[in-house]
């Protein structure tokens, strides 16, 4: 079974350009997660999706911080102007549901983001 | 949620038990306490959760205590990949809003 897919793996940018992220879940996931882990903390939540409903995004800088989930499969996360404290691993993560038995958190690899 | 606090680092000789443990003294009654790792450059990977009861799985124990005021993770046969940060987690119910602490620094060494 393949795991969580992000990409890219890496990104280098300049301040104020824009970013995004991409994470493919798990095959029948249906709840998806954004972190964000800056170096040395742990992984800090930005949004969770149910399907494609954003249900939590308390914590998402919106401002310059946005996120879909087309189609509840697939979901992006773009940074829009990125700024120097963007600089972070950026981890989706997901489950197949959000609570009960079957909640266990599957993570990807992450993004490595500097911003320059 | 209930605020963990774990050691900052600890080592491990490699075969021998690694007991990590967390202090979890303002837990609820019905909060859960999840453990993750993460290792080097990968996301973090559940290794086990539980309410009241020990639990046990192919990767590792979870003992906790009577007052479920802590709880300690148990890897009986360390390994050198088992070096990683180890995460103890109070949340309740499902583990929509997992928070992160800083996490123990496990070095497991030949």
């Amino acid at each position: 079974e393949a795991g969580v897919v992000q990409s890219p793996r890496y990104k280098i940018i300049e301040k104020k350009q824009p970013v995004a992220f991409w994470c493919n879940p798990i095959s029948g996931h249906n709840t998806l997660y954004w972190y964000r882990q800056n170096l040395g903390q742990g992984p800090e939540l930005l949004i969770r999706y149910e399907n494609e409903e954003a249900v939590d995004d308390s914590q998402l800088p919106k401002d310059r911080f946005s996120a879909e989930r087309l189609k509840g499969v697939d979901s992006t996360l773009k940074i829009q102007p990125a700024e120097l404290g963007d600089s972070a691993v950026y981890l989706c993560a997901s489950s197949l549901e959000s609570s009960g038995r079957n909640n266990e958190q599957f993570f990807g690899p992450g993004t490595r983001l500097t911003v320059l | 949620d209930a605020k963990t606090t774990q050691p900052t680092s600890m080592d491990c000789a490699e075969g021998r038990a690694a007991n990590l443990p967390c202090n979890h003294s303002t837990i609820s009654g019905n909060e859960y306490v999840y453990w993750y790792r993460q290792i080097h450059s990968q996301g973090p990977q559940y290794i086990i959760h539980g309410l009241k009861n020990n639990e046990t799985n192919e990767m590792a124990s979870l003992i906790i205590t009577e007052d479920r005021k802590s709880s300690t993770l148990i890897l009986p046969h360390a390994t050198l990949r088992d070096t990683a940060v180890y995460y103890c987690i109070g949340t309740q119910g499902g583990s929509e809003k997992l928070v992160f602490g800083k996490g123990t620094k496990l070095t497991v060494n030949p």
